[in-house]
């Protein structure tokens, strides 16, 4: 059964700061791993997708990396800016019954950047 | 490009009443998957339908129900009300089934208050 980790659950920086969030998962047999914010009562937004057979995909100041065989992510975020302020969802398609769209995400980090 | 759309974006109910939520797909996409979260389980899958199927299902009792129309609109039907059903409702939209490339985009939101 797939489970993701993320660790820390909360980080708060000062603004202009580089900084790392990272995110583990058990099974290795993953289509993809794909990175979300969340703003408070608010949907996900997407920020990053990595496929499978990638190691690293950047948007704009943002860079994730994938180690399929250690179950390992990073999202890097240089520098930071207070609006990058929210809760950072990692997630990954369930392996368990076949092929499926259920993603199955980690608890968050909680970032809050300070001004 | 319009985004995924859900409504209403608010409701408060009271126990006992059922409910009906309205998530419409970005145009092209034929995958929707609901999820429910709230502050102590965090984001848990509801189902999943691709044309009109459903492909998936989590692990809710009887009263949650949900389906597919042929324009690829899904809706989801809570009956019998709990305290416990409050939640942030999500809907994700995406393709088709799951591939490496498969990106997921979430909706707003429906924010259910149960009396």
């Amino acid at each position: 059964k797939q489970e993701v980790t993320q660790i820390p659950a909360a980080l708060s920086v000062p603004e202009g700061e580089n900084l790392v969030l990272n995110c583990s998962f058990t099974d290795s047999a993953i289509y993809n791993l794909q990175w979300f914010r969340q703003d408070p009562g608010k949907g996900l937004t997407s920020l990053l997708l990595i496929q499978s057979s990638q190691r690293e995909q950047t948007s704009g100041r943002l860079n994730a990396s994938l180690d399929k065989s250690s179950g390992r992510s990073t999202l890097y975020i240089a520098a930071s800016q207070p609006g990058d302020s929210a809760t950072y969802l990692c997630a990954v398609p369930s392996s368990y019954g076949g092929a499926t769209n259920k993603l199955i995400f980690g608890t968050g980090t909680l970032l809050a950047v300070q001004p | 490009k319009a985004g995924v759309t859900q409504t209403p974006r608010y409701l408060i109910k009271t126990r006992g009443q059922q409910v009906t939520l309205s998530c419409s797909p970005i145009s092209g996409h034929r995958s929707v998957s609901w999820y429910q979260q709230t502050p102590g389980q965090g984001l848990q899958f509801l189902f999943e339908y691709f044309s009109e199927t459903q492909r998936n299902k989590g692990n809710f009792p009887g009263r949650f129900s949900g389906r597919q129309f042929s324009n690829s609109r899904s809706e989801m039907n809570v009956s019998t009300l709990e305290l416990g059903d409050s939640a942030l409702y999500l809907c994700a939209s995406s393709l088709g089934p799951t591939t490496k490339d498969n990106e997921q985009f979430f909706g707003p939101g429906t924010r259910l208050t149960v009396l």
